[in-house]
C-alpha cells in the first residue's frame, strides 16, 4: 500500500512562513493535492496538482513536489490559517490516499 | 454556486446499516464522479469509494469490501452511500466530495453517524 507521511504539528508566528511536508515513495511522480480543515468544518482544497491554486485561495498558499517529498508553503501566516492540513494523491493500487495530517498552530 | 448537501445526523445500533444522501446542485451532475470520505473523531481522512453520475462505474477501498454500497439517482442529482454491519469503529463524520481530475474540489457539510452498542 502507498503511504504518505506528514509531521503531526507545525508552529509558526504570525507573518512568518509555514512549511508542511508530505513524504511518499517517488511522490514527485504523482499529483499532490492539499486540503485545509478547520474544526467542525469540511476540508477545503487549497492546492491541486502539486502547485495550482483553486479560485479564491490566496497567493500566500503555494506547493511544490519533487523526489520523495511534496511541500505546502504558507507565507505571511495569519491567525485564520490555523487548521489541519492534509495531503492526498491517487495511487493505482490504493486509489485515493490521504496522509494523517498536520496541525498548524499560529503562535 | 456549486453545493453538495448531505442528509442529517444518524444514530444506529451495532450491526445495523446506515444510508447517507448527498444532493448536488449548481453544476452539471453528469460531469463529475462523487466520492465518500470519512473522518473518525480526532482522526484523519479516509477515502471510502466513489461512483460515476450514471452509476455505471464504482470503486471502493479494500477496507470496505462487502460493506459499502453506493448508488445514484440522476433525476434527483443525488448519490447515496449505505454502510452495513456497523460497529463502534464506524462512528465518524461522513463527507461526500466532488472529484475533479484526481482532487476533491467541493465537499458536502458532513454527516455524523454515531454507532452505539
Amino acid at each position: 500500500s502507498y503511504v504518505l507521511t506528514q509531521p503531526p504539528s507545525v508552529s509558526v508566528a504570525p507573518g512568518q512562513t509555514a512549511t508542511i511536508t508530505c513524504g511518499g515513495n517517488n511522490i514527485g511522480r504523482k499529483g499532490v493535492h492539499w486540503y485545509q480543515q478547520k474544526p467542525g468544518l469540511a476540508p477545503v482544497l487549497v492546492i491541486y496538482d502539486d502547485s495550482y491554486r483553486p479560485s479564491g485561495i490566496p497567493e500566500r498558499f503555494s506547493g511544490s513536489n519533487s523526489g520523495n517529498t511534496a511541500t505546502l508553503t504558507i507565507r505571511w501566516v495569519e491567525a485564520g490559517d490555523e487548521a489541519d492540513y492534509f495531503c492526498q494523491v491517487w495511487d493505482p493500487t490504493d486509489y485515493h490516499v490521504f496522509a494523517s495530517g498536520t496541525r498548524v498552530t499560529v503562535l | 454556486q456549486v453545493l453538495l448537501v448531505q442528509s442529517g445526523a444518524e444514530v444506529k445500533q451495532s450491526g445495523a446499516s446506515v444510508k447517507v444522501s448527498c444532493k448536488a446542485s449548481g453544476y452539471s451532475f453528469s460531469s463529475h464522479h462523487l466520492h465518500w470520505v470519512r473522518q473518525a473523531p480526532g482522526q484523519g481522512l479516509e477515502w471510502m469509494g466513489g461512483i460515476s453520475p450514471g452509476g455505471d462505474y464504482r470503486d471502493h477501498a479494500q477496507n470496505f469490501q462487502g460493506r459499502v454500497t453506493m448508488t445514484t439517482d440522476p433525476s434527483l442529482t443525488t448519490v447515496y452511500m449505505e454502510l452495513s454491519g456497523l460497529t463502534s469503529d464506524d462512528t465518524a463524520v461522513y463527507f461526500c466530495a466532488r472529484l475533479k481530475a484526481y482532487a476533491f474540489d467541493v465537499w458536502g457539510q458532513g454527516t455524523l453517524v454515531t454507532v452505539s452498542s
